[in-house]
């Protein structure tokens, strides 16, 4: 069974500062995305990862992929209060296409 | 503009009630999904479809059920058996295996909210 863990989930940041959000995952995997979702909203996608040492950037955001620590990482700098939202980080199973989701980051940027 | 419409995007249900949400896609996928969120979570599995007339259960798919018959639609049936009292669902399409290529191979809808009252 495929588990995808993120954490922290639950994160509380001034603007200005950075931080990171950790995604692992338990078995190889196709490719992993990153997604945003406002509250009562839908999701959002922010990035694919498909390959080891990926890296993709946007604004602030910038995420990365190590398929042989199964770890990606989503690194916020200088935050600003547009980021607040929920983040979610999915993942695909080698030869699959169902998503398996993490339980999400519940992101608040403070002025 | 292609898209996954969902409908409707409220929706009551009485105990012992049967009711089905709406999902249809003009983007010619042929994979289609039901994602459920419940409050504070993230998303897990229901249904999944990969191809018209045929679909596979996921992680919950107790008390509820589907249908493939239409490439663009793959309705959702909550039944009675289904004892969660709140929840989102999502529903989403993407091509076979998902786009590899694109930033944007799922395509999600914008969700019902369903109550048990």
């Amino acid at each position: 069974e495929l588990k995808v863990e993120q954490n922290p989930l639950f994160l509380s940041m001034q603007e200005g500062k950075n931080y990171t959000i950790y995604c692992n995952y338990s078995t190889t995997s196709d490719r992993l995305y990153w997604y945003r979702q406002d509250p009562g909203k839908s999701l959002e996608s922010l990035f694919v990862l498909l390959s080891n040492g990926a890296v993709k950037q946007e604004g602030r955001l910038m995420a990365s992929l190590d398929t042989k620590a199964r770890l990606s990482t989503l690194h916020i700098t200088a935050a600003v209060h547009d980021l607040s939202a929920t983040y979610f980080c999915a993942v695909v199973r080698a030869s699959g296409s169902r998503l398996t989701f993490g339980e999400g980051t519940q992101l608040t940027v403070n002025p | 503009d292609g898209g996954i419409t969902q409908s409707p995007k409220y929706l009551f249900r009485k105990e012992g009630q049967n009711v089905t949400l709406s999902c249809e896609q003009n983007l010619n996928h042929d994979a289609m999904y039901w994602y459920r969120q419940d409050p504070g979570q993230g998303l897990r599995l229901i249904y999944y479809s990969q191809i018209v007339n045929d679909f596979q259960k996921g992680d919950i798919a107790e008390g509820y059920s589907v249908s493939r018959e239409k490439k663009e639609s793959f309705p959702l049936t909550v039944t009675s058996a289904q004892k969660n009292p709140t929840a989102f669902s999502l529903c989403a399409s993407s091509p076979p295996g998902g786009d590899k290529s694109s930033n944007y191979g799922y395509t999600f809808g914008s969700g019902t909210r369903l109550t048990v009252v």
